[in-house]
């Protein structure tokens, strides 16, 4: 196993609740990655760090917000869940140029 | 619009067949990967293809970069069930930094 996982794996919540995964490392890569899954698209990219405090929009952030305070912990914040944001999401961890080692995933249910 | 586009999105075979999956792109990538993702687990990676027109063979699979680095194919030979999975290929994107994901090919070989 590659040290990554993510927490919760499975939450149910209401629609304008805000809602926080966690993603954590014992790799010490220097990327990490937010995907979500949905059926037809495949991963697309949320947010992603390339360090502690530094941060990127992905492809479909909008909704979404990051943080990354210590390099093993990247924190994904839905501020105000919408029935939109039911998803499986999943954390990556990478160095440059390597492959990505994902977490097992997160189910999100908004109600 | 995908950057990487996959095909085909659904593809449901017999054992023993043979079959190819595509992986295009208007773009050039300096390298892509291979993943194959089993239901309620992440992505893992099979291969990179760096070089264009290289071929990698990983038992019954063979992958190939084309020679202007857009595209990447995935053949299986005498497919077996335990092929059955979501294929995905991803390449690197801003210096490396992203790493991006087609929709993948969900596969399933029936006995």
């Amino acid at each position: 196993d590659a040290g990554i996982t993510q927490s919760p794996r499975h939450k149910v919540t209401e629609t304008g609740t805000p809602v926080t995964l966690r993603c954590h490392q014992t790799e010490n890569h220097r990327y990490m990655y937010w995907y979500r899954q949905d059926p037809g698209h495949g991963l697309r990219l949320i947010h992603y760090s390339y360090g502690v405090k530094d941060t990127d929009k992905g492809e479909v952030s909008d909704g979404y917000s990051v943080s990354r305070s210590k390099t093993e912990d990247f924190l994904l914040t839905l501020e105000s869940a919408t029935s939109s944001q039911t998803s499986v999401y999943f954390c990556a961890i990478r160095s440059m140029n390597t492959e990505a080692f994902f977490g097992q995933g997160t189910r999100l249910t908004v109600v | 619009t995908q950057l990487l586009e996959q095909s085909p999105q659904f593809l449901s075979i017999q054992e023993g067949e043979n079959l190819t999956v595509y992986c295009n792109s208007s773009s050039v990538f300096s390298s892509l990967q291979w993943y194959r993702q089993e239901p309620g687990e992440g992505p893992v990676l099979l291969v990179t293809v760096v070089t264009g027109g290289e071929v990698k063979k990983l038992k019954r699979l063979t992958f190939q970069f084309g020679d202007a680095r857009k595209d990447s194919s995935l053949h299986i030979t005498a497919a077996q069930p335990g092929d059955t999975g979501l294929y995905l290929c991803a390449g690197p994107r801003d210096s490396g930094s992203r790493l991006t994901f087609g929709e993948g090919t969900q596969l399933t070989v029936n006995p």
